[in-house]
């Protein structure tokens, strides 16, 4: 069973301030992406990555796929009470056994950024 | 184009009664999948449905069960309801997960 380890689990900033999220595995990801939750809602898609070393930018996010395509980091800078939800990464594995078809969520980062 | 669209929005049971859920998939989509998450954390994957056919589900009894339509609809059984089967249930579409999901807004159940 292949597990994606996310962290920091909370964090709470201020406004302007820049931060890092990070998820991790010991298995090699097909594709990882990332996701925001606001309360009330479903998961909505950010970004996907598929090649190592991968480099994405939305806006004031910065998301990059580690070389060896087993971690992944998303970087936001200055950070706007907008930013405020449950951030999500999610990585597909190879087709086969129980990863097959299917995506494995972190357990997410809650942020939380004051005005 | 319409989303994901998931009802009822809110389902309340009582423990050891029988929930149905249900989903209808963005146009085009022919996977749907069902994610439990408890506690407003992380997604728990519980079944994925393609072409009619249940393709893969995850660590759950067999009380949760599914089914997909013809039209690629699908919903969510849970027999024997338990208090710790309160969460919102999520469905997402995909015409490939490898390169993400769409999700709906999600039902959530309570169990009393």
């Amino acid at each position: 069973t292949q597990l994606l380890e996310q962290s920091p689990q909370f964090l709470s900033i201020q406004e302007g301030e820049n931060l890092t999220v990070y998820c991790n595995s010991s298995s090699v990801f097909s594709s990882l992406q990332w996701y925001r939750q606001e309360p009330g809602e479903g998961p909505v898609l950010l970004v996907t990555v598929v090649t190592g070393g991968e480099v994405k930018k939305l806006k004031r996010l910065t998301f990059q796929f580690g070389d060896a395509r087993k971690d992944s980091s998303l970087h936001i800078t200055a950070a706007q009470p907008g930013d405020t939800g449950l951030y999500l990464c999610a990585g597909a594995w190879d087709a086969g056994g129980t990863s097959y078809g299917k995506l494995t969520f972190g357990q997410g980062t809650i942020l939380t950024v004051h005005p | 184009e319409a989303g994901v669209t998931q009802s009822p929005t809110h389902l309340i049971k009582t423990r050891g009664q029988q929930a149905t859920l249900r989903c209808s998939p963005i146009s085009g989509h022919t996977s749907v999948y069902w994610y439990q998450q408890a506690l407003g954390l992380g997604l728990q994957f519980l079944l994925w449905y393609d072409e009619g056919e249940e393709r893969n589900r995850g660590n759950f009894p067999p009380r949760f069960s599914g089914r997909q339509f013809p039209n690629y609809s699908s919903e969510l059984n849970v027999n024997a309801l338990e208090l710790e089967d309160s969460a919102l249930y999520l469905c997402a579409s995909s015409w490939t997960g490898m390169y993400g999901y769409t999700f709906g807004s999600g039902t959530r159940l309570t169990v009393v």
